[in-house]
């Protein structure tokens, strides 16, 4: 049973405008959220976390978003840009884990 | 520039080697991870060692072998190893704190296995 569910493995967006992926979850033991960025061949960049003590967390063009009630997450991105065509991964741990995770991915294309 | 540096980028073994992925960050984080990544799937959690004692293994088969000598590496002994470990392998290491942290991952090694 997955626990992280990212439902679009893709997107493609104009530069310029904004990107928005979405991520649920089930485990109402999750409290800490995070986005990895992924090009090929290479490991997974941390983006943005979240606390589930908040409801936003904004760094320069990424902004992510938590609906406890809805056990539901997104990432804007903002403007986006050709360089953000990339995977992006969400990941979930529980208090006191280590353990990461991680949906699916999903694959941005940010057209010229 | 990832500061998890993972050697070596690629290998390629038979069935009956012994090798060995290595993992090393300067970061004094102190929570180092392996994880396994098959094409087109998320990661998935392999070991976690916590203050260089393991602390998770996600019933692993024992043909892999993980040894955290020091805070700072991170290593992943293979033997025997089958067709479908062939996969990215990926290291990862965190800060251990009150303070949720994330973990930051090198590149990986991709293994091939004959």
């Amino acid at each position: 049973d997955q626990q992280v569910k990212q439902n679009s493995p893709s997107l493609s967006v104009q530069e310029g405008r904004i990107s928005i992926l979405n991520c649920d979850y089930t485990n109402s033991m999750f409290d800490y959220f995070l986005w990895y960025k992924k090009y090929p061949a290479e490991g997974p960049t941390f983006l943005i976390s979240i606390s589930s003590i908040k409801d936003k967390n904004e760094d320069g063009r990424f902004t992510v978003f938590l609906n406890k009630s809805a056990k539901h997450l997104s990432l804007h991105i903002v403007p986006s840009q050709p360089g953000d065509s990339a995977v992006y991964f969400c990941a979930a741990s529980g208090a006191g884990s280590y353990q990461l995770t991680f949906g699916k991915g999903t694959k941005l294309s940010v057209i010229p | 520039d990832t500061e998890v540096t993972q050697t070596p980028k690629h290998l390629v073994m038979g069935m009956t080697n012994k090798k060995s992925l290595k993992c090393e960050q300067h970061m004094g984080h102190r929570a180092m991870y392996w994880y396994k990544q098959k094409a087109k799937k998320p990661p998935e959690l392999m070991f976690v060692y916590s203050y260089e004692k393991l602390s998770i293994n996600e019933s692993v088969p024992s043909r892999f072998s993980p040894e955290c000598p020091n805070s700072s590496l991170l290593n992943l002994h293979l033997h025997a190893l089958q067709p479908e470990d062939s996969a990215l392998y990926l290291c990862a290491s965190s800060q251990v704190s009150g303070v949720r942290q994330p973990q930051h991952f090198g590149d990986g090694t991709r293994l091939s296995i004959l």
